[in-house]
């Protein structure tokens, strides 16, 4: 059973424009969300993240709003840049149990020039 | 200060064979943790490690083990391979298990044949 679920596997934006990246999670014991992005042949890089005590925080052109209601966060780019064309992934870390980060399955994201 | 380094990057092994590999953690790092990735499953948590003690276990059969050495390196091992075993197999390195950002290295890419 996917806890964290990505259910866009692709998106494709306008450079310059808003990018939007959604995750949805069904376990309300998760207590902190993070961003990685993975570029082909790499591993994951941290991008940024947000603790369950918050609904927003922001990083440069990066931003997490986290929606504990909906069970939702989402990443928006502003400005989108070809080079922000990669996979991105959510992660959530449990209050308890034995996972350390449970990743969703990754949206890959196309800025076009 | 290097990265987290994975070895080998590549490896094709046939089925029934086991394989072992290598992750040395960022210096000073004392937390590693391993994920396999395949496509459209995300990457999954196997298991991590602290001061040579796993402290926490993912959802994959008794094939799949580990170990952490003095030095904080880390190895995993995964006995009689079958073929869905074909994946990206990525190790993190965290200063301990309370730090909420995990570095990755660029991982191993597991073929088997």
């Amino acid at each position: 059973d996917q806890q964290v679920k990505q259910n866009s596997p692709s998106l494709s934006v306008q450079e310059g424009r808003i990018s939007i990246l959604n995750c949805d999670y069904t376990n309300s014991m998760f207590d902190y969300f993070l961003w990685y992005k993975k570029y082909p042949a790499e591993g994951p890089t941290f991008l940024i993240s947000i603790s369950s005590i918050k609904d927003k925080n922001e990083d440069g052109r990066f931003t997490v709003f986290l929606n504990k209601s909906a069970k939702h966060l989402s990443l928006h780019i502003v400005p989108s840049q070809p080079g922000d064309s990669a996979v991105y992934f959510c992660a959530a870390i449990p209050t308890s149990g034995t996972y350390k980060y449970i990743f969703g399955t990754g949206t890959r994201l196309k800025v076009l020039a | 200060k290097a990265g987290v380094t994975q070895t080998p990057r590549y490896l094709i092994k046939t089925r029934g064979q086991q394989v072992t590999l290598s992750c040395s953690p960022i210096s000073g790092h004392r937390s590693v943790s391993w994920y396999q990735q395949t496509p459209g499953q995300g990457l999954q948590f196997l298991f991590e490690y602290f001061s040579e003690t796993q402290r926490n276990k993912g959802n994959f059969p008794g094939r799949f083990s580990g170990r952490q050495f003095s030095n904080s390196r880390s190895e995993m091992n995964v006995s009689t391979l079958e073929l869905g075993d074909s994946a990206l197999y990525l190790c993190a390195s965290s200063y301990d298990t309370q730090n909420t950002e995990a570095f990755f290295g660029q991982g191993t890419r597991l073929t088997v044949v």
